[in-house]
């Protein structure tokens, strides 16, 4: 079965400073895409950055960055210059070959310091 | 998001009733999918569907039923509601390609 983890249940970080969010994951197959959404309190689940399993290239999307391990099977979240706006619940996902049939992780929760 | 909206917003219902959830999409994307969220577990997938009348089962699909008649419809049923399925649940779809999930604003269901 596949499998997400994320072993940090909560993170904190002051304003400005970067934070990277860990995540592991399992699976048997070759071609897949990893995920990290965003939930703020109002529930709404926001794509943050999106890698393709054959693209040794680490996707970044302005400020969010990802350090993609293929072989470790890692998955990890940068989050540069933090600002408020970034608290949020964040969710590690894969799609094991099969987008839409997302397995998540259970999540780590991001405080923002100011 | 991505023209997908779900009804209820809220909704607070009996042990034993049936509960019917319903997501509807503008994209015509072909796949949709029923996901609950329950704090400590993430999201796990209930059902989905890959077209009209096209559904399988997700990884925690007992107790529910789907049905979709329409590429824009796709409905969540609870036959018998339990205090067990008190959650949020979301709709999400995709297309085809390139194109992420897109998730709709969730429903929270609690069933008393």
């Amino acid at each position: 079965a596949q499998t997400v983890t994320q072993s940090q249940p909560e993170m904190s970080v002051q304003e400005a400073e970067t934070v990277t969010l860990s995540c592991t994951y399992d699976t048997s197959e070759s071609d897949y895409y990893l995920f990290w959404y965003k939930q703020p309190p109002s529930r709404q689940m926001i794509l943050v950055i999106r890698q393709e399993a054959y693209k040794q290239q680490n996707a970044t999307e302005n400020r969010f960055s990802v350090n993609f391990q293929k072989a470790a099977k890692s998955f990890s979240l940068k989050i540069s210059d933090s600002q408020l706006g970034d608290a949020a619940m964040y969710f590690c996902a894969s799609d094991g070959g099969s987008q839409g049939n997302l397995i998540f992780g259970k999540g780590t929760k991001l405080s923002v310091k100011p | 998001d991505a023209g997908i909206t779900q009804s209820p917003r809220h909704k607070v219902t009996e042990t034993g009733t049936p509960v019917t959830l319903r997501c509807h999409q503008t994209e015509n994307h072909r796949y949709m999918y029923w996901y609950r969220q329950d704090p400590g577990h993430g999201l796990r997938l209930i059902h989905y569907s890959y077209g009209v009348k096209d559904t399988d089962k997700g990884e925690v699909s007992d107790g529910y039923s789907v049905s979709r008649s329409k590429t824009e419809d796709f409905l969540l049923t609870l036959e018998s509601a339990t205090s067990s399925q008190t959650s949020v649940y979301f709709c999400a779809a995709w297309g085809t390609g390139n194109s992420p999930l897109h998730f709709g604003n969730g429903t929270r269901l609690t069933v008393t």
